[in-house]
């Protein structure tokens, strides 16, 4: 069983478009993240919350801790967004992934 | 500051054969860790460290090994390579200043290991 669901697995956007990218976990945590990995492979960190509202350039990520769910915003989206972004959550010491989820954005 | 730096970025590997991963972090890091990613999968963690001397076992450590003599390095080890050790591998490493590891992890650019 995996402690964190993402939704959707693939996403198709035209240039300029609103995203969103949900993330839902099961059991208490004591953070989550936001990560984006992009076809080179590389993976950084975009966003650590553990409660509220956190906002970078157009990237905008939330969190509810009462429903365990959390949602990233891509807003005005464009091409160089395309990517794997990755929902993680800390439970104690470790950290648990979700699958990802693989965006395209087209021009 | 280099950030995580691993290698090598390639590897062949054949049945059997050993090898070790390295990983070394200049931030100071108390807390790192080794994942593998594999095709539509999520990243598994095979161990981890919380500080030099200590290590525990994550997720997936079956066929590996690591250890932690310094702040700095967090190498891994793999024994006796099989096919389904094919995987790309992520050292990552982030600060913990109590509370659990809560707070931004850093990633190295991976190794991408093929056992034939």
């Amino acid at each position: 069983k995996n402690e964190v669901e993402q939704s959707p697995q693939n996403l198709t956007a035209q240039e300029g478009e609103f995203i969103t990218i949900n993330c839902s976990y099961s059991v208490g945590i004591s953070a989550l993240h936001w990560l984006q990995q992009h076809p080179g492979g590389g993976i950084v960190s975009l966003f650590m919350l553990s409660s509220g509202k956190k906002k970078h350039g157009r990237l905008i990520a939330t969190i509810n801790i009462q429903e365990k769910h959390s949602s990233l915003h891509i807003t005005a989206s464009h091409p160089r967004d395309s990517a794997v972004y990755i929902c993680a959550v800390t439970i104690g010491n470790q950290f648990y992934f979700g699958t990802g989820t693989s965006l395209t954005v087209i021009p | 500051n280099a950030g995580v730096t691993q290698t090598p970025k390639f590897r062949i590997l054949k049945i059997g054969q050993s090898m070790t991963l390295q990983c070394t972090q200049d931030m100071n890091h108390n807390y790192m860790y080794w994942y593998r990613q594999d095709p539509g999968m999520g990243l598994k963690l095979i161990y981890y460290s919380v500080g030099a001397g200590i290590t525990d076992k994550g997720e997936v450590p079956n066929g590996y090994n690591v250890s932690r003599s310094t702040t700095e390095d967090f190498p891994l080890r793999l024994e006796l390579a099989a096919p389904s050790q094919t995987s790309v591998y992520f050292c990552a490493s982030t600060v913990n200043w109590g509370g659990g590891a809560s707070y931004e992890q850093y990633f190295g650019p991976g190794t991408r290991l093929t056992v034939t």
